[in-house]
């Protein structure tokens, strides 16, 4: 089965605060995503990366960074935390080739103080 | 926008009842779909895809219709069960790069 693993579950940090949330999966799979859910908005793509050292903003990627040094592990990076980056973090991995489904690890809740 | 197929943000079934879940997604040019099932605390769990040169694909006690007429999409699920109560949601698939839609249907089995 595919694992897909975020470090953190609960995570209670401070407004400007430099935030890090780590995501691995353990399938050799090429892409990685970043997403973000929350209540009435659903599902919204931060960033992704379809390879290691690369990155692609989704739709909303102010406020926040991305680290694709090594192939399993994808990092999402708040410079500054802000109040309105409360939210449920959501890490998806799938393989490159076209027409294959992602998925997600277990979220990482997320609260900026 | 929606037009056949109402999208409701809730659904409430018996068990051994059938669910029908509504879809609607927005690029014509979208070549492969995927449902997912959200249980409470956990991340989308794949149920079940579909590519846009199929208009139904089946799985086990699930089927999945497509209607590229009308950017359509449905998940049935057969003989619904208390394990099924959960958020389910659906993925347009465009450019390798996956939209999540909507805001999901929560599905309460009772039994």
């Amino acid at each position: 089965d595919v694992k897909v693993t975020q470090s953190s579950r609960y995570l209670v940090k401070r407004t400007g605060e430099k935030v890090f949330l780590e995501c691995v999966q353990d399938m050799d799979h090429e892409n990685m995503f970043w997403y973000r859910q929350d209540p009435g908005l659903g599902l919204r793509l931060i960033y992704f990366s379809y390879d290691v050292k690369m990155k692609e903003k989704g739709d909303i990627p102010e406020g926040y960074s991305v680290s694709r040094e090594k192939k399993e592990r994808f990092s999402l990076i708040l410079e500054s935390a802000s109040t309105n980056q409360t939210s449920m973090y959501l890490c998806a991995s799938s393989f490159r080739q076209h027409n294959q489904p992602q998925h997600f690890g277990d979220g990482t809740r997320l609260s900026i103080l | 926008g929606e037009s056949v197929g109402l999208h409701l943000p809730t659904l409430s079934v018996q068990e051994g009842d059938n669910s029908i879940i509504n879809c609607a997604y927005s690029n014509s040019a979208s070549d492969y779909f995927i449902w997912y099932k959200q249980e409470s605390g956990k991340g989308p769990q794949f149920i079940i895809d579909i590519r846009s040169n199929m208009d139904k694909r089946q799985g086990q006690r699930v089927t999945v219709l497509l209607n590229k007429t009308v950017k359509h999409l449905s998940l049935q699920i057969a003989a619904t069960q208390p394990g099924d109560s959960a958020v389910y949601f659906c993925a347009e698939v465009w450019a390798g790069t996956a939209l999540i839609f909507g805001k999901g249907t929560t599905l309460s089995v009772s039994s």
